[in-house]
């Protein structure tokens, strides 16, 4: 079945510090693809998004491009803050409204 | 503040004893979502209404579990004879249907059920 694997935190870094956070996927169609961050006690926020493969999603500094020849969508950041500190969930969805996420990275960002 | 609200957001309840979480969306939204998320692992879907109908339902949802969405607006999600597997936290989303491919769903900040 499809499934989103994400790599394991948590992932610790000093603030500026670049970021990558894995993220690949099995489909047996073509999803979009969505990356979610969910910061302590609040709910789940769009991150960004692509629909399709080469597509780049970005928000906030963060980038991640639908590879589907490595059927991959890392997260990247040239440069974290401490307010980036949260969990960062991978989903795929097919058509209007079905997600499959991941089990979700946590990202501690020092000062 | 017009986001997606849930309540209560904390629920601890033994063995057995039945629950009801509720769910407000956001007041335009005609579509609702319930997910479950346990721990260490991303959200799961449970469910989803579109208006009043409730249009999909995961194997996950089992016979004890019950979401309803009387009137398009509020949902509420029953879980009856709790065990202790029931315990994670219990999201809702919802988002606006306009036709398009893509419709963003909004999520609340959940309800973490403990069954002891």
């Amino acid at each position: 079945g499809d499934s989103v694997t994400q790599m394991e935190g948590p992932v610790t870094l000093s603030e500026e510090a670049f970021l990558t956070i894995n993220c690949t996927y099995t489909a047996t169609g073509y999803p979009s693809l969505f990356w979610y961050v969910q910061y302590p006690g609040e709910g789940l926020q769009l991150l960004l998004k692509a629909t399709k493969a080469d597509d780049k999603g970005s928000n906030k500094g963060f980038e991640a491009t639908y590879r589907k020849e490595t059927t991959s969508f890392h997260l990247e950041k040239g440069s974290v803050q401490v307010s980036d500190s949260a969990v960062y969930f991978c989903a795929l969805r097919y058509g209007t409204y079905k997600y499959i996420f991941g089990t979700g990275t946590r990202l501690k960002v020092l000062a | 503040d017009t986001g997606v609200s849930q309540n209560p957001r904390h629920k601890i309840t033994k063995r057995g004893q039945n629950v009801t979480f509720r769910c407000d969306p956001i007041s335009e939204h005609n579509r609702l979502y319930w997910y479950r998320q346990t721990l260490g692992q991303g959200p799961e879907f449970l469910t989803y209404f579109q208006n009043e109908a409730q249009l999909e339902k995961s194997r996950l949802l089992s016979d004890r579990f019950s979401a309803e969405r009387p009137k398009g607006s509020f949902s509420t999600l029953e879980i009856q004879r709790t065990e202790q597997g029931d315990s994670a936290m219990y999201l809702c989303a919802s988002s606006l249907d306009t036709g398009a491919l893509y419709n963003e769903q909004f999520f609340g900040p959940g309800t973490r059920l403990t069954v002891l």
